[in-house]
């Protein structure tokens, strides 16, 4: 079991927006910013979004992140074929003294 | 530019040892903390541990503390970790990460991974 909750399964057809949704608790998100990573098929994972919202170099504006409380979500605009990836929420967690993913979630585009 | 390639393809028996590699070139080895990362077939990603390359120092996620070291050699820019008394649920693809300047866990850079199967 991981220790931030994923969906684990999303979709969304061409041009859609789809948002995953990650919740943790006060020693993780709740007092830590939240990366997500993208993680195309036989790849390595990519770092996506960090810091909550901030998007690295080459990363589309499509991609968003935002935090809330012990919970952070990815919204993802004008979805493209290109998206359908796995895709993970990770957060330091104070307690762990490490850092704790999400079980990831598969977005499919239909 | 940045890269993290790492050590090829291993089998073990169960009960055996296993080290993989991590080569960083691009930018200065010692200046930044090694993660890593595991990945089960099928599965999600998985936390192993935190290493400094400058001082040496590790933390290990409580589940492999006992089986799992982590050390360097500065001189060829490589970072290792052993995973010994191996199982079977320790089959996955085992990944390194940098850490990105002043966070603890912004991961902006990782290996290509490396498959170690454990199989009598």
């Amino acid at each position: 079991q991981s220790v931030l909750t994923q969906p684990p399964s999303e979709s969304g057809t061409p041009g859609q927006r789809v948002t995953i949704s990650c919740s943790g608790s006060s020693s993780n998100i709740g007092s830590n910013a939240v990366n997500w990573y993208q993680q195309l098929p036989g790849a390595a994972p990519k770092l996506l979004i960090y810091s909550n919202n901030q998007r690295p170099s080459g990363v589309p504006d499509r991609f968003s992140g935002s935090k809330s409380g012990t919970s952070a979500s990815l919204a993802i605009s004008g979805l493209q074929s290109e998206d359908e990836a796995d895709y993970y929420c990770a957060a330091w967690d104070d307690s762990l003294n490490g850092v704790v993913f999400g079980g990831g979630t598969r977005l499919t585009v239909l | 530019q940045v890269q993290l390639v790492q050590s090829g393809a291993e089998v073990r028996a169960p009960g055996a040892s296993v080290q993989v590699s991590c080569k960083a070139s691009g930018y200065t080895f010692t200046g930044y903390y090694v993660h890593w990362v595991r990945q089960a077939p099928g599965q999600g990603l998985e936390y192993l541990g935190w290493f400094n390359p400058s001082s040496g120092d590790s933390y290990f996620a409580q589940k492999f503390q006992g089986r799992v070291t982590m050390n360097r050699d500065t001189s060829i820019t490589s970072a290792f970790m052993e995973l010994s008394r191996l199982r079977s649920d320790d089959t996955a693809v085992y990944f390194c990460a940098r850490v990105k300047r002043g966070s603890y866990s912004i991961f902006d850079y990782w290996g290509q991974g490396t498959l170690v199967t454990v199989s009598s």
